[in-house]
């Protein structure tokens, strides 16, 4: 079966400082991967998603930045965050060809200080 | 562009009773789904239910089960004999493609 791993789960950072948050999907093969921002008491924005290694779209401008290094693995960055990147960060994974639903992680709480 | 809307940001259910969540959302497309999330206080994100737009039959999913009315756009979720393990928030969700859009999602509370 399926799983989704997101670490760190809790993360606290002044502002200014670099982000690395990962992403991991095991037991499939060529994953469509996801980022997703969650605002406290809102929905989902979707950041970034890629269809294959180093393929990577940004639905949002912003501080952030996303790399797929590994067919299985997604990496949300930034090299200085700011205030307004606090949020929950969602990492989701789905079968290529469309359609599909997605599968999410357990997520990051991200605290900028 | 594809929009969702919940319009109800809050509901509550007696224990045991039905309650249901409503979606509707814009498009131009016709083939596409709709699926509904749950996010508990864990804030793991769900899958309760999808619908696959060309079928007329609406899903079910044990307690869960969805009005599907594609003329109207809508696709509202009903949840029979509530549990108190139902109190979560709840996001409709549209996918024509590769992406999902959601809605800003319903909180649901479920009275003892």
């Amino acid at each position: 079966s399926q799983t989704i791993h997101q670490w760190p789960a809790t993360l606290v950072q002044p502002v200014g400082s670099p982000l690395s948050l990962e992403c991991t999907v095991e037991g499939t093969s060529n994953p469509n991967l996801y980022w997703y921002r969650q605002a406290a008491g809102r929905g989902l924005q979707l950041l970034f998603y890629s269809v294959g290694i180093g393929q990577i779209s940004s639905e949002v401008p912003q501080n952030l930045s996303a790399s797929r290094p590994q067919d299985r693995q997604f990496i949300l960055s930034s090299k200085k965050l700011l205030l307004s990147d606090s949020g929950f960060y969602l990492c989701a994974w789905s079968d290529t060809g469309g359609y599909n639903e997605q599968f999410f992680g357990p997520g990051t709480r991200l605290t900028v200080l | 562009a594809q929009t969702v809307t919940q319009s109800q940001p809050e509901m509550s259910v007696q224990e045991a009773e039905t309650v249901t969540l409503s979606c509707t959302y814009d498009t131009s497309e016709s083939d596409y789904y709709l699926f509904w999330y749950k996010q508990p206080p864990s804030r793991q994100m769900i899958l309760v239910i999808r619908q696959e737009a060309y079928k007329q039959q609406n899903a079910t999913e044990n307690r869960f089960s969805v009005n599907f009315q594609k003329a109207a756009k809508s696709f509202s979720l009903k949840i029979s004999d509530s549990q108190l393990g139902d109190a979560a928030m709840y996001f409709c969700a549209y996918n024509a493609g590769n992406m999902l859009t959601f809605g800003g999602g319903t909180r649901l509370m479920v009275k003892p």
